[in-house]
Order: C-alpha cells, then sequence, then structure tokens
C-alpha cells in the first residue's frame, strides 16, 4: 500500500498569516497520463470531510483560491494564503493513484 | 443538488452485524460509484471499498475483506454497507462519498454515521 505522511503544523496560526501543510507519498503519484493523483480534504470539527483540490492542484467547485496545491511525484504542499478562522480543522491527503486509496493521518489547523 | 443522507446511529453487540445506509439524491444514482471512509475516534480515514450501482461492481480493500460488504438498491438510490463479526475496532463513524470519475475525487460526501460496538 502507498503510505502517506503528513507534516505538523506549528500551531496556533496567527489569523492573517500563511500556512503550509505538507504531504508525502511512499510512491510516485504521477500516472503515465501526466496527472498527479493526490487530493487534499479539510474536515473542520464535527463535519464531514470536504474537497478542496485535485490532480494535485486544481481546486475543487467554490473552494477559494487562497488554497493552492503544488509539489512533485512524492512531496506535496498545500498552501493556505490569508488564513482565516473558517479555515481551522484538520487537513488530509489522499492517494488515488492506485488502490487501496490511502489517506494521510492528517494535520491540524488552530487559529490564534 | 446532490445529497447524501446516511442513516442514523448504531449500538451493536460484539459479535454481531450492521447494516447502515446512504440514500442519494440530486444525481443519476447509478452513473457513479458509491465510496466507504470509516473514521476511528480521534483517528484519520481509511478507505473500505466501493460499489458501482449501475452493475454491482465492488471493489475492496483487501484489509476490509470479510468485513464489510457493499450493495445497492437501484429503485431507492440508496447504497449500504454491512460490516459483520464486529469488535470494538468496528467503533467508528462510516462515511459513504460519491466519486467522481472527471476529476477522481470523493466530491460529495454523507453526515457520517457512527457505529458504536459495546455489550
Amino acid at each position: 500500500d502507498i503510505v502517506m505522511t503528513q507534516g505538523v503544523l506549528p500551531n496556533p496560526v496567527p489569523s492573517g498569516e500563511s500556512a503550509s501543510i505538507t504531504c508525502r507519498s511512499s510512491k510516485s503519484l504521477v500516472y503515465k497520463d501526466g496527472k498527479t493523483y493526490l487530493n487534499w480534504f479539510l474536515q473542520r470539527p464535527g463535519q464531514s470531510p470536504q474537497l478542496l483540490t485535485y490532480w494535485m492542484s486544481t481546486r475543487a467547485s467554490g473552494v477559494s483560491d487562497r488554497f493552492s496545491g503544488s509539489g512533485s511525484g512524492t512531496y506535496f504542499t498545500l498552501k493556505i494564503s490569508r488564513v482565516r478562522a473558517e479555515d481551522a480543522g484538520v487537513y488530509y491527503c489522499q492517494q488515488v493513484r492506485e488502490y487501496p486509496h490511502t489517506f494521510g493521518a492528517g494535520t491540524k489547523l488552530e487559529l490564534k | 443538488q446532490v445529497q447524501l443522507q446516511q442513516s442514523g446511529a448504531e449500538l451493536v453487540k460484539p459479535g454481531s452485524s450492521v447494516k447502515i445506509s446512504c440514500k442519494a439524491s440530486g444525481y443519476t444514482f447509478t452513473s457513479y460509484d458509491m465510496h466507504w471512509i470509516k473514521q476511528q475516534p480521534g483517528n484519520g480515514l481509511e478507505w473500505i471499498g466501493w460499489i458501482y450501482p449501475g452493475n454491482g461492481n465492488t471493489k475492496y480493500n483487501q484489509k476490509f475483506n470479510g468485513k464489510a460488504t457493499l450493495t445497492a438498491d437501484k429503485s431507492s438510490s440508496t447504497a449500504y454497507m454491512q460490516l459483520s463479526s464486529l469488535t470494538s475496532e468496528d467503533s467508528a463513524v462510516y462515511f459513504c462519498a460519491r466519486w467522481n470519475y472527471g476529476s477522481y475525487d470523493l466530491d460529495y460526501w454523507g453526515q457520517g454515521v457512527m457505529v458504536t460496538v459495546s455489550s
């Protein structure tokens, strides 16, 4: 199985600052079509996960442009600009390159 | 609008089985895979598998073979997951989520069902 390893944030993050969440995969997530099969989700307290980006860097419908995904085949970053109270929660990366799909353990974002 | 409405919380005894549901609306149920995801208290997310309601095809995480069984009822646009031989390790919130083929992601999620296994 592909192992997804997420970094830790130096919480709390001051409102208005930027935050970068990292995720590393044990195998390249680039498929032969050139796309990188890495998704990011945010789970706010008491809620279901919400899709933020797919194919590593494409924002889902309705997602603020303050969220931007980037990376290579095995190392990925989700950057959140001008952090706001509504961004608090746990962020998960997920690989959908191969089965079984696997998630990172999550990175908690707390705001000051 | 797309909605996935899951059934209510369950309190079940060790060794028993439970069947939880996920009723879909706002889209063509038979045209999208339905995925299931497990979240243990305070823990991350674990992918269980998917079912394609159009023909009943399934794909499981090997870890859940024999534990989870996915089915779907086209007439009611409802997907089901049965969990068998329950132990305390099965106590978790279970989510259903729609798979979007176009972008290879889980674009809509149910609200989750809490299953508690306790004697």
